[in-house]
């Protein structure tokens, strides 16, 4: 069966740290995998996609990474603000063309 | 035990026809939305459904029409469907209570228009 599983389900941090996030998966033939933002009481924000043939790709102060062979992809948070504060959300995208999502990483960045 | 589930998975058609996506969520939620996702992966928000009342309906054609049947189904119907509505449509619920509102997303149907 195929399962998307985020760890931790939330994360309150001093601002100006680096974090992690961490999202695994249990099927390594992905599609792709991406990485969206959820502000409260609004939808989502894409933030990154990476291919299957991709081991990262950056977009700002962001950096994912994904290791299919151990089926983890890790977000990486650089110098975070209490702007990044938001649920974090991994989907998959395996060959059904059907994304699985996680259950997601509440995260707090405090002033 | 789907959450939020979404028919079909897939839906190949020619442009001119008339489709429809059903979406039926199991959590008790009271708002319920549909999203597409373009091709650069990011996803817009279409309609927002809550109490099976439109509250949201963004700038999208009118051959596109959300139909609520009761509060834990929300179906997307399209007409006269174009090239260009080839993408990947999610359904969503959350709870609508307002404040933190956490969405609950669907897998997707993949729409293709020849």
């Amino acid at each position: 069966k195929q399962e998307v599983t985020q760890i931790p389900a939330a994360l309150s941090v001093p601002e100006g740290e680096n974090l992690v996030l961490n999202c695994s998966f249990t099927d390594s033939a992905i599609y792709n995998l991406q990485w969206f933002r959820q502000d409260p009481g609004k939808g989502l924000t894409s933030l990154l996609l990476i291919q299957s043939s991709q081991r990262e790709q950056t977009s700002g102060r962001l950096n994912a990474s994904l290791d299919k062979s151990s089926g983890r992809s890790t977000l990486y948070i650089a110098a975070s603000q209490p702007g990044d504060s938001a649920t974090y959300l991994c989907a998959v995208e395996w060959s059904n063309y059907q994304l699985i999502w996680g259950a997601g990483t509440k995260l707090i960045i405090k002033p | 035990d789907t959450a939020v589930s979404q028919t079909p998975k897939y839906l190949v058609t020619q442009m001119g026809n008339d489709k429809s996506i059903k979406c039926e969520q199991n959590l008790g939620h009271d708002t319920m939305y549909w999203y597409k996702q373009d091709s650069k992966k990011f996803l817009k928000i279409m309609f927002s459904y809550n109490n099976k009342e439109l509250i949201i309906n963004e700038t999208v054609p009118n051959r596109f029409s959300p139909k609520s049947p009761d509060k834990a189904h929300l179906n997307l119907h399209i007409n006269s469907l174009e090239l260009g509505d080839s993408a990947v449509y999610f359904c969503a619920s959350s709870p609508g209570q307002g404040g933190d509102d956490t969405q609950y997303f669907g897998p997707g149907t993949r729409l293709t228009v020849l």
